[in-house]
């Protein structure tokens, strides 16, 4: 079945470098989807990308979907606290060749960001 | 518009015992995916729900059922709760599903001892 790595697990930065996180799946995917997960909460949507190449930002967020649509990049540029938690990437399948899919998530990056 | 919620927030269990947990979807959307998350293995998927029929399920065993009434909200049922049954129960729902943006719940956090 389709698998989603995440890389890295763990990121400890201090306020105002930069982070990045990876994603790979083992299989094209249709669209990559990031979500948010404060410490305590619950995963909340970010961005998707759909397009071969695509770039997206959304203020110090900037997200890439790779040519191959098979790999995707988080990167936050100069960290503040705000930003600490984990960082999914999820890809959706159709394995069976249904129309609607089944959404498969990475592991997760977990940031934490020391002021 | 109300996001997703959850019902109950926290629930305590011992094992062998079943437990029931609700979803209410935002307005319109007519799909419901349940996850389970715990520390060491994520966001695990358990299946999903889309006019009240299961489209997909995840490799949990057959005491992880779930269904969806037609105001599409849904519950899940844990039948002979064990130990590691212990996660946070998250639902999510979206327009379509899989391939639209999903609206995670605040969560249920079950405690199985």
């Amino acid at each position: 079945g389709q698998q989603v790595m995440q890389i890295p697990q763990y990121q400890h930065v201090q306020e105002g470098e930069d982070f990045t996180t990876y994603c790979n799946s083992s299989t094209t995917l249709s669209n990559i989807q990031w979500y948010k997960q404060r410490p305590g909460g619950h995963p909340v949507f970010l961005i998707q990308l759909v397009k071969s190449g695509e770039v997206k930002k959304q203020k110090r967020l900037t997200f890439q979907f790779g040519e191959a649509k098979k790999n995707s990049s988080l990167h936050i540029t100069a960290t503040q606290t705000t930003d600490v938690g984990t960082y999914f990437c999820a890809g959706p399948t159709n394995a069976g060749g249904t129309s609607y899919g089944k959404l498969t998530f990475g592991q997760g990056t977990i940031l934490t960001v020391h002021p | 518009k109300a996001g997703v919620t959850q019902t109950p927030r926290y629930l305590i269990k011992t094992r062998g015992q079943q437990v029931t947990l609700s979803c209410s979807p935002i307005s319109g959307h007519r799909s419901v995916s349940w996850y389970q998350q715990t520390p060491g293995q994520g966001l695990q998927f358990l299946f999903e729900y889309f006019s009240e029929t299961q489209r997909n399920k995840g490799n949990f065993p057959g005491r992880f059922s779930g269904r969806q009434f037609s105001n599409s909200r849904s519950e899940m049922n844990v039948s002979t709760l064990e130990l590691g049954d212990s996660a946070l129960y998250l639902c999510a729902s979206s327009l379509e599903g899989a391939y639209y943006e999903q609206y995670f719940g605040p969560g249920t956090r079950l405690t199985v001892t």
